[in-house]
């Protein structure tokens, strides 16, 4: 059974940076698109970030282009999200996500709060 | 962008009802290829969302046939018939066709 388990969540203050990860196990993690989707506090879900399978191609939103960076290593089987520039409203749960289709695998989500 | 519009946003069954969300594109959501990058997701109370339909219509593994998605080009359907109680959540439509990828907004399918 496949499995994503994300880490690096925190309390950061507005403009500094903070790097998640994505660990995967149980399916072959570089057959796989990867993305990151966040969910604001009582909101809905809102696509964030996503890496081709080779990692040679990544797509964001306006909301976070120029300040996020998607990436990943397929040898270690692991998903990163560089976030810099952090603002209040990037205050959310990250999760990754493996998708095939469909994301058929989703993480736990990890909070990122963003706050002085 | 594309905007995805769910409704309603809420919706109170009573348990073996059947129940009908739409999912209404801005755009058309068939790709170059052919493919329609169309997905409904379910996001229990307090967990992560999980897959329920990919590609409109087909159920992802493990999903049980009581649910049902249909539609194509801008309307889209999920249809739960004979609602269980391990249904109640928010349901998401997600299209992966147009960049950016969006999600609906939401429907939560509640008890009467």
């Amino acid at each position: 059974e496949g499995q994503l388990v994300e880490s690096g969540g925190g309390l950061v203050e507005p403009g500094r940076s903070l790097k998640l990860s994505c660990a995967a196990s149980g399916f072959t993690f570089s057959n796989y698109v990867m993305d990151w989707v966040r969910q604001a506090p009582k909101k809905g879900l809102e696509w964030v970030a996503s890496i081709s399978t080779g990692g040679g191609n990544t797509y964001y939103p306006d909301s976070v282009k120029g300040r996020f960076t998607i990436s990943r290593d397929n040898a270690k089987s692991t998903l990163y999200l560089q976030m810099n520039s952090l603002r209040s409203e990037d205050t959310a749960t990250y999760y990754c996500a493996a998708y095939y289709g469909g994301y058929d695998y989703w993480g736990q989500g990890v909070m990122v709060t963003v706050s002085s | 962008d594309v905007v995805l519009t769910q409704t309603p946003v809420s919706l109170s069954v009573t348990l073996g009802d059947q129940a009908s969300i739409s999912c209404r594109s801005s755009q058309s959501l068939e790709y170059s290829d052919g493919y329609t990058y169309l997905e409904w997701y379910l996001q229990k109370p307090g967990q992560s969302p999980q897959l329920l339909i990919y590609g409109v219509s087909n159920r992802f593994s493990g999903v049980p046939d009581r649910f049902i998605g249909s539609g194509s080009g801008t309307d889209f359907t999920l249809k739960i018939s004979r609602v269980e109680p391990e249904d109640l959540g928010v349901y998401y439509c997600f299209q992966a066709t147009h960049d950016p990828y969006t999600f609906g907004a939401g429907t939560k399918l509640e008890l009467k």
